[in-house]
């Protein structure tokens, strides 16, 4: 168990441009979660997979952000035209699925996070 | 929809003092709960769990009890360390709607815990 692994660490780049980053999660692990976190506050829901397919998306996800999870492993996250409201720490967290007869998640393993900074 | 309350921070206690941080919230359905830690410059780690009415999760010294009766899931600890020092979120999991989909976590804002010697 290498634990969930996310890069890059930090990213700092001019507004409008475009970032993408990457996690990979525990490799028996198929449900991943994108979370962001400003500072002072918890984890952010932004949207989770079940192996390649999106289950759920946040109302706070506009459509400049994107996940993809193309082979049921690792997963991208990009922000398109990058504004300065989308400073924030990503941060990548993989779980199993529920088990047989639970209706709730179990517990999450969480990355680094990546830090994003909008210059 | 669901939501966390934690108690706002910092808290701030001398070695070898008793914790407690408090954490209430609402759920639709039967939630597991949990707490997890999250130490300078880290990700957020597991501290413990409790996945139905009554149960309680412990791990290294900390102590929860799940209340329904007061949808409540207070921390607690006999005797901090300095090594106690982080940030502890309270979190209910994502609980399976009856129309068959949503497993959104939801996390409290977080309690700063300082310990000092």
């Amino acid at each position: 168990d290498t634990g969930v692994s996310q890069n890059p660490r930090h990213k700092i780049t001019k507004r409008g441009q475009n970032v993408t980053f990457r996690c990979d999660p525990i490799s028996e692990h198929n449900r991943l979660y994108w979370y962001r976190q400003t500072l002072g506050q918890g984890p952010e829901f932004l949207t989770y997979f079940q192996n390649e397919a999106q289950l759920e998306k946040s109302r706070l996800l506009s459509d400049r952000f994107s996940a993809e999870r193309p082979k049921g492993s690792f997963s991208t996250l990009e922000i398109q035209r990058t504004e300065q409201g989308d400073s924030a720490m990503y941060l990548c967290a993989s779980s199993l699925s529920p088990t047989t007869g639970s209706n709730s998640n179990q517990p999450q393993h969480f990355g680094d996070g990546t830090r994003l900074s909008i210059l | 929809g669901n939501s966390v309350t934690q108690m706002e921070g910092p808290v701030t206690l001398s070695e070898e003092a008793f914790l407690t941080i408090n954490c209430t919230y609402t759920a639709t359905g039967y939630p597991s709960l949990f707490w997890y830690v999250q130490y300078p410059g880290e990700g957020l780690q597991l501290l413990l769990k409790a996945t139905k009415a009554d149960d309680k999760g412990s791990n290294k010294g900390f102590e929860a009890t799940y209340r329904k009766e007061t949808t409540s899931f207070h921390l607690e600890k006999g005797s901090v360390q300095v090594s106690d020092s982080a940030v502890y979120f309270c979190a209910l999991s994502g609980v399976r709607r009856a129309s068959g989909g949503s497993y959104i976590p939801t996390f409290g804002r977080g309690t700063s815990l300082i310990v000092h010697p």
